[in-house]
């Protein structure tokens, strides 16, 4: 069975930092793109980045470029999202997703001072 | 990136089938057959339907179909069941390498 757990939400101040983590099982984790996903409270799906199998190629939304780094370790099987210069309207929870496979239950960040 | 148009909200009774339409533009629906369906339940994760415009993965009801059309993507449930209440959202790649998803559909089974 895929598992797909993400982790390190929380509280953060505006400005501040976060690294959020993704821990795939049951699937060739290293051969798959992969995503993250945000969803504000009662909000649609907003798509935030993504990177290749092997991390060679990387992509953002707009509104978080230059902000947010994706990257993956094949060989812990985990994926991160390196989210900085955090604003009140990154508040979501952050869903990572295989592309066009599983996703994670989420986790919730929150920017507010 | 903005995002494609999904209807705000389709109904059916029981039995029934609906078709929930996703329009795009010619930078990511028409230019690619790289556009999938997601089902979410109230507080849960997402679940894949359909990938690739029409492909149901293992486990997904084949009264789920999907095709598209030009710049227009559908997503057809056949059969409507109670369990089929639910948000819909498509997604699609875009010439940009980045990916984009509708605002999002509310089914209502009558």
């Amino acid at each position: 069975e895929v598992q797909v757990v993400e982790s390190g939400g929380g509280l953060v101040q505006p400005g501040g930092s976060l690294r959020l983590s993704c821990v795939v099982s049951g699937f060739t984790f290293s051969s798959s793109w992969m995503h993250w996903v945000r969803q504000a409270p009662g909000k649609g799906l907003v798509w935030v980045s993504r990177i290749t199998s092997d991390g060679s190629s990387t992509s953002y939304a707009d509104s978080v470029k230059g902000r947010f780094t994706i990257s993956r370790d094949n060989a812990k099987n985990t994926l991160y999202l390196q989210m900085s210069s955090l604003r009140v309207e990154d508040t979501a929870v952050y869903y990572c997703a295989i592309s066009d496979g599983a996703w994670g239950q989420g986790t919730l960040v929150t920017v507010s001072s | 990136q903005s995002a494609l148009t999904q209807p705000a909200s389709v109904s059916g009774s029981p039995g029934q089938s609906i078709t929930i339409s996703c329009t795009g533009t010619s930078s990511d629906v028409g230019s690619y057959n790289y556009v999938s369906w997601y089902q979410q339940h109230p507080g849960k994760a997402p679940r894949v339907m359909i990938y690739e415009v029409s492909n149901r993965p293992s486990g997904v009801s084949n009264r789920f179909s999907g095709s598209k059309s030009g710049n227009t993507a559908s997503l057809t449930i056949s059969g409507l069941q109670a369990e089929d209440e639910a948000d819909y959202y498509c997604v699609s790649y875009t010439t940009s390498s980045t990916n984009v998803f509708g605002t999002g559909t509310k089914v209502t089974v009558l």
